[in-house]
């Protein structure tokens, strides 16, 4: 079975710059998670969607990042401008919630690095 | 509220060795907890949880967690490390609507 589907995998970019990361969840998953990963600070919960709704942004650090979820099968997390201390690693994941409860399961992550 | 802590920021052991990584989580009600892994450049992988069934879980490469609700532990062991479970493991709990609580997670190095 395919896993959480993130890409880029690695990516470069200067400051200012427009940064998009996508995610494809597994299919029949009806919550979708984005995470940031630091040095610093950890696992952060970025924003949370259920059936495609956004439950969840108050992890979302500033303005400059906004995450859609056009479908059940697709999101993307964007930084506009981008700076230097967005650098980290961006995990989706998803999970499908039943009355018993959830279990998540998370893509590769996508390593950002702003210079 | 609820919180996950992890006694331990660093375990060495030796191959062939128990392992043994010590959690201790905080919850308002009967939580769901987890233990992920994380081996360098890779996403986290979910080793094994616990949903109030037994209180011994099995999970995979032949980790093992118990939980203790007087304790308020939920402790992974392995009977035998191998060099291949180097990595950092999270404890987690889940809270409501699906959300994960991470503990600052245990490096695990193993020597010959």
């Amino acid at each position: 079975d395919a896993g959480v589907i993130q890409s880029p995998r690695h990516e470069v970019t200067e400051m200012g710059q427009e940064v998009t990361l996508r995610c494809k969840p597994i299919s029949g998953h009806n919550s979708l998670f984005w995470y940031r990963q630091t040095m610093m600070r950890g696992l952060e919960l970025l924003i949370y969607f259920n059936n495609n709704v956004p439950i969840d942004d108050s992890g979302m650090p500033e303005d400059r990042f906004s995450a859609k979820m056009p479908n059940a099968s697709f999101s993307t997390l964007k930084i506009q401008p981008s700076e230097p201390r967005d650098s980290a690693v961006y995990f989706c994941a998803s999970s499908l919630r039943t009355s018993s409860g959830n279990t998540i399961y998370f893509g590769e992550g996508s390593w950002l690095t702003v210079v | 509220a609820q919180s996950v802590t992890q006694l331990d920021s660093h375990v060495s052991v030796s191959e062939g060795t128990p392992v043994l990584l010590r959690c201790n989580y905080s919850s308002s009600y009967s939580p769901s907890l987890f233990w992920y892994v994380q081996h360098p450049n890779k996403g986290l992988q979910l080793l094994l949880k616990y949903t109030s069934a037994a209180t011994l879980v099995k999970g995979i490469n032949g980790f093992e967690a118990e939980f203790k609700k007087s304790e308020t532990s939920f402790h992974l062991t392995k009977p035998s490390a191998h060099m291949s479970d180097a990595a950092e493991y999270f404890c987690v709990v889940s809270g409501t609507a699906s959300k994960l609580t991470f503990g600052t997670g245990t490096r695990l190095q193993v020597t010959l």
